[in-house]
């Protein structure tokens, strides 16, 4: 079956360091690779998505890259807020009459100043 | 453009009592979701509908968990009877789907469930 593996949290941080969440998926075929954001409080969002192998997605700071050969997308970002606390998801989505998601377990940020 | 409407955003109830949550997604989007979300793990997918048919239920506890989407827009989501298992928050998401090609979910607040 599908299934997306998070690195577990949390994840505790000073301000301006650099971040990286791993993540690695198992799917059969070719699936979309979602970042999914909740902030205290909130509901998720989209933090950023990429559909195909070698494709970049980036927002507000935060970059992954969908590694085939790796069957990775870890979230990165080069100096991190105190804004950027909050519990960050990966995710699958494959297509096929209808879409199909899987949610990782979820990265619990912090970031102190 | 309006977001995902869920409510009530809270409820405390018994055991064996019953509860329901509902659920307004965005005008136009072909596909809703319920997930549950338990403390510390991630959405765990309940029902998908896609218009006002259901495309995934496999991990529904049609035992007691029931949900429907009249007319293909808002969506309700039972429990009956409810059990201590079932306190965790229901994500209602909605998405476009065009096609059924992987798309963004618009996510609602959430609906914290306690059952005491």
């Amino acid at each position: 079956g599908n299934s997306v593996t998070q690195m577990e949290g949390p994840v505790t941080l000073s301000e301006e360091a650099f971040l990286t969440i791993n993540c690695t998926y198992t799917a059969t075929g070719y699936p979309s690779l979602f970042w999914y954001v909740q902030y205290p409080g909130e509901g998720l969002q989209l933090l950023l998505k990429a559909t195909k192998a070698d494709d970049k997605g980036s927002n507000k700071g935060f970059e992954a890259t969908y590694r085939k050969e790796t069957t990775s997308f870890h979230l990165e970002k080069g100096s991190v807020q105190v804004s950027d606390s909050a519990v960050y998801f990966c995710a699958l989505s494959l297509s096929g009459g209808y879409q199909k998601v899987t949610f990782g377990i979820g990265t619990k940020l912090q970031v102190i100043p | 453009e309006a977001g995902v409407a869920q409510s009530p955003r809270y409820k405390i109830i018994e055991k064996r009592q019953s509860v329901a949550f509902w659920c307004n997604p965005i005008s136009g989007h072909a596909t809703l979701y319920w997930y549950q979300q338990i403390l510390g793990q991630g959405p765990k997918l309940l029902i998908q509908f896609q218009n006002n048919g259901v495309v995934d239920d496999s991990q529904l506890p049609k035992d007691r968990f029931s949900a429907e989407r009249l007319k293909g827009v808002d969506s309700t989501l039972k429990i009956q009877p409810a059990k201590l298992e079932d306190s965790a928050v229901y994500l209602c998401a909605s998405s476009l789907d065009i096609d059924g090609k992987a798309d963004t979910q618009y996510f609602g607040p959430g609906t914290r469930l306690t059952v005491l």
